[in-house]
Parts: structure tokens; C-alpha cells; sequence
């Protein structure tokens, strides 16, 4: 079955580097998102991705948080100047449509800022 | 943001018997409803989905009904078995806002042998 995969699955990082995560979507979906989930904490939403554009974000998803589709089959989180609040697992999820269609997620980077 | 709420932490149920797991939210926009379980270091995996349109979506041994006049939606397994001991999130999307989801907190099920 297809899936979507995520590398590296563990990065970490001092405060106030760069990093990006990167993702391979399933093959024919056209939407694609980041999510994330802080320790303890809910599964929350980031960033909707779709035909080259954001479609959506959240408050979360501020200047620091770029997405970015360079090629025909990878997406990219890039996080300008990591804090330690940025410290979570990061899912990156992608669905056929918009609409009624569930989001297929990858395992996950964890990112640690030290 | 309490848009959905998963009000167990956890479940216990025995091998074989059927596990109910609820949800509750509070936006009467969201008319599309999904379950995923997660394991440990592994990524949500989608179980089921019901758009607010039916109350009752099967698949296999995973029921998910909905009630939307009381905002409630549960995930009937039955029977249950041990590989089903995972942390099930419910989530929910709709209105303008079609392609993000609002998670549950999550309810860790264990299914004893």
C-alpha cells in the first residue's frame, strides 16, 4: 500500500539553527500538510499545501515556518530559527481531495532543540 | 482549542469483547469525521471515516456512529483483539476550513488476552 514517508526520522538541533523536514507524498494526491504534536499534547494543524500554494494555516505557522514542493515528489518544512518550543513530532500528510478524504500520514520527525 | 474532546485517557477491555470509544465536539460546521489509531513512534494510521451526511459507517469489525443532534460520534470494535492496543484519536473537518482537521486528545486502548 502506498505511503507517505518522512526523513530523518529524529533531527535535533540547537536553538536558532535551520532546519528542514522533508516528506515524499503518496504518488497521485495533490494536497499535502504538516502537522505536528508537541509532547503530551493534541495532534495539531500547521499548514495545507495545494498546487504550489498554501491553502491554509494556522497560528502556529508563523515568518518562521516555510513549505515547499521542489520537485515533482518531495515537501519540505523548513523552521528559519529554531526555538525550544519547536521541539514536537512533526507529521506531514497528504489526501487525494479536499473534501471527504482522510489524510494519509507518515511516521514522523522527531525535532529536538537543545 | 476543545473543539473535539476524547473525554476517556484510556480503555480497557478484554479479548474479544467489543470496545467503545467516544468523542464529543462542539462546532456545528464540522461534517466530516474521522478515527485513526497510532502506535508508539509510528504516525496516526486512518481507520474509518463518516461524513455528517450518514450515522453509521462500517468497516469490517470498526463501527463509527454519529449523532449529530447531540455532537457525539463512538468507534465500536468488535471483536476486539490485542493488536488493536493503540491510542485512538478522533478528528474532525468542515466548513471553510476543509483541509484542516481538529484532533481528540486521544484514548489509549489495551486489550487484554
Amino acid at each position: 500500500e502506498p505511503e507517505v514517508t518522512q526523513t530523518p526520522s529524529h533531527q535535533v538541533t540547537q536553538m536558532g539553527q535551520e532546519v528542514i523536514l522533508r516528506c515524499v507524498p503518496i504518488s497521485n494526491h495533490l494536497y499535502f500538510y504538516w502537522y505536528r504534536q508537541i509532547l503530551g499534547q493534541k495532534v495539531e494543524f500547521l499548514v495545507s499545501f495545494y498546487n504550489n500554494e498554501i491553502s491554509e494555516k494556522s497560528e502556529i505557522f508563523d515568518d518562521q515556518f516555510s513549505v515547499e514542493r521542489p520537485d515533482g515528489s518531495n515537501f519540505t518544512l523548513k523552521i528559519r530559527s529554531t526555538k525550544l518550543e519547536d521541539s514536537a513530532m512533526y507529521f506531514c500528510a497528504s489526501s487525494e481531495i479536499q473534501g471527504n478524504s482522510p489524510l494519509h500520514f507518515g511516521n514522523g520527525t522527531r525535532l529536538t532543540v537543545t | 482549542d476543545q473543539q473535539v474532546k476524547q473525554n476517556s485517557p484510556s480503555l480497557s477491555v478484554q479479548e474479544g469483547r467489543i470496545s467503545i470509544l467516544n468523542c464529543d465536539y462542539t462546532n456545528s460546521m464540522f461534517d466530516y469525521f474521522l478515527w485513526y489509531k497510532k502506535y508508539p513512534a509510528e504516525g496516526p494510521t486512518f481507520l474509518i471515516s463518516i461524513s455528517s451526511i450518514k450515522d453509521k459507517n462500517e468497516d469490517g469489525r470498526f463501527t463509527v456512529f454519529l449523532n449529530k443532534s447531540a455532537k457525539h460520534l463512538s468507534l465500536h470494535i468488535v471483536p476486539s483483539q490485542p493488536g488493536d492496543s493503540a491510542v485512538y484519536f478522533c478528528a474532525a473537518k468542515g466548513g471553510t476550513s476543509y483541509g484542516k482537521l481538529t484532533f481528540g486528545q486521544g484514548t489509549i486502548l489495551t486489550v487484554h488476552p
